[in-house]
């Protein structure tokens, strides 16, 4: 089992959608936890980030962090053509500030 | 925010020679920077830590004579692909750690895409 599992997709959805994206992992010791989104031959760019459970909101994007069960999401309101990427899940803690990354999930919003 | 940049943005060059990449911090210093490799569809794979000063640590199964890493200054990481192989071709990303606060974020570049023939 790898440390964070995330389905790579594709997701697609129409304009206008909300959008959920999830990871999950095994590593308990994880405390901080983000959402970088990548598009296609780019770096990714870091979305959100939140540190230990709780939710976290900024503009269209809420990040939700469930430690008991250790699954985080992602979420995007009134999803927009331009919010086409790939999404991925990266999580550190433990004594390491290095991220663990997830393979991402590729998201198709179609007008 | 802060600005990481790669260079060059994309390479192809012959089987057997050498190619370097370079990874700047424009607006920050960077006592560490990463470098990260990705297959398609793939997640980033880290490939070493680098430490400005000191000597690269790599991640297991990465070759440290093949990917050869420097960090002379706070804010260029160069990493050379020495004797380059049809199956190193990848995107190459980099990335910067900003210590600040309590979180220190990682600010990626771009990404170098090489491709040996």
């Amino acid at each position: 089992q790898k440390e964070v599992e995330q389905d790579p997709g594709p997701l697609s959805v129409p304009e206008g959608a909300i959008v959920s994206l999830n990871c999950t992992y095994s590593n308990s010791a994880f405390q901080y936890f983000m959402w970088y989104r990548q598009y296609s031959r780019k770096g990714p760019e870091l979305l959100m980030y939140t540190y230990s459970s709780g939710n976290k909101e900024d503009g269209r994007f809420t990040a939700q962090v469930d430690k008991s069960s250790k699954y985080i999401s992602l979420f995007i309101r009134d999803s927009q053509p331009s919010d086409s990427a790939t999404y991925l899940c990266a999580m550190s803690g433990g004594g390491s500030y290095i991220p663990t990354f997830g393979r991402g999930t590729s998201l198709i919003v179609h007008p | 925010g802060a600005v990481v940049s790669q260079h060059p943005s994309w390479v192809i060059c012959k089987s057997g020679t050498s190619v370097k990449i370079e990874c700047r911090s424009l607006d920050f210093q960077a006592t560490t920077m990463f470098w990260y490799r990705q297959f398609p569809k793939q997640s980033l794979m880290l490939m070493a830590t680098s430490n400005e000063g000191s000597k690269a640590t790599y991640e297991q199964g990465v070759e440290k004579d093949k990917f050869l890493i420097n960090h002379a200054s706070l804010t260029l990481s160069t990493l050379t692909v020495t004797s380059a192989h049809p199956e190193d071709s990848s995107f190459y990303i980099c990335s910067a750690r900003q210590t600040s606060g309590v979180y220190n974020e990682q600010f990626f570049g771009p990404g170098t895409r090489l491709t040996v023939l």
